[in-house]
C-alpha cells in the first residue's frame, strides 16, 4: 500500500542546535500538512504546504515541499525544550480519494 | 462542541470483554478518522468516514473491529473479544472538508488497557 516514510525515526539534540526531520512518498502527494504531538498529548496541527517547491516558515520552524511533490521538510533552527515531541507529516496521496496518509513520524528530544 | 470529544477517557477490561468507544466530532466536520497509537508507535489508521460515502475500512486490523458514524455525526468504535494487543490509545479526528483543504482536529483519545 502506500507509504509515507519519515527519517529519522529518533532524534536526540543538544539545545540551541538544529533539527530537521523529513518525509518521503512512494508516490506524488496533493498536499502535505504537519503535526506536532507533545508527550502524552494528541496530534496538533502546524501547517500545510500545497505547490510544489513551497516554502514556508513559522519562527524557528521552516517547511518544505519538494518540488516533485514526493518529499517535504521540517526545520527548526535553534531548537528549545519546548520542541519536544513527536513531528508526523501527513499528505494526500494522488489517486487514492481524500483520505490523509500519516508518516511514521520523527521523536525528537533536547537536552537541556 | 469546542473541540473533538472522546469517551472514555480510559477503559481498563479483561481479555474477551467488547468495548464501545465514543467520538463526538466538531460540528459540522464530514470527514473523521480514527486511528490507533501504540506507547512510543506512530499513527496506525484505522477507519475513514467523509460524508456519506462508504467508509475506508482498510486500517481495520480484524473482524473484532467495527466502527459506525450515525447522522454523518457521532462516531462509534467497537472492539469484540478484546485481546491483550488492543491495548493502546484510541485517537478520533475530524475535519471541515476534504484534507485538501482542512486540517484534523484530534480528540484527546481513549486510552484501552485489556488485562
Amino acid at each position: 500500500g502506500q507509504q509515507v516514510m519519515q527519517i529519522p525515526q529518533y532524534q536526540h539534540v543538544q539545545e540551541g542546535e538544529d533539527f530537521t526531520t523529513y518525509c518521503n512518498s512512494s508516490t506524488t502527494l496533493s498536499n502535505i500538512q504537519w503535526y506536532k504531538q507533545r508527550p502524552g498529548g494528541h496530534p496538533v496541527f502546524l501547517i500545510q504546504l500545497v505547490k510544489s517547491g513551497e516554502v514556508k516558515k513559522q519562527k524557528r520552524l521552516t517547511f518544505q515541499f519538494g518540488e516533485a511533490k514526493k518529499n517535504s521538510s521540517l526545520h527548526i533552527t535553534a531548537t528549545q525544550t519546548t520542541d519536544v515531541g513527536t513531528y508526523f507529516c501527513a499528505g494526500l496521496v494522488e489517486g487514492s480519494g481524500d483520505k490523509l496518509t500519516f508518516g511514521t513520524g520523527t521523536r525528537l528530544a533536547v537536552r537541556p | 462542541g469546542a473541540g473533538v470529544s472522546q469517551s472514555p477517557s480510559n477503559k481498563v477490561t479483561e481479555k474477551g470483554k467488547d468495548v464501545e468507544l465514543r467520538c463526538d466530532p466538531i460540528s459540522g466536520h464530514t470527514a473523521l478518522y480514527w486511528y490507533r497509537q501504540s506507547l512510543g508507535q506512530g499513527l496506525e489508521f484505522l477507519i475513514y468516514f467523509q460524508g456519506n460515502s462508504a467508509p475506508d475500512k482498510s486500517g481495520l486490523p480484524s473482524d473484532r473491529f467495527s466502527a459506525e458514524r450515525t447522522g454523518g455525526s457521532v462516531s462509534t468504535l467497537t472492539i469484540q473479544r478484546t485481546q491483550q494487543e488492543d491495548s493502546a490509545v484510541y485517537l478520533c479526528a475530524s475535519s471541515l472538508m476534504r484534507p485538501n483543504t482542512g486540517e484534523l482536529f484530534f480528540g484527546e483519545g481513549s486510552r484501552l488497557t485489556v488485562l
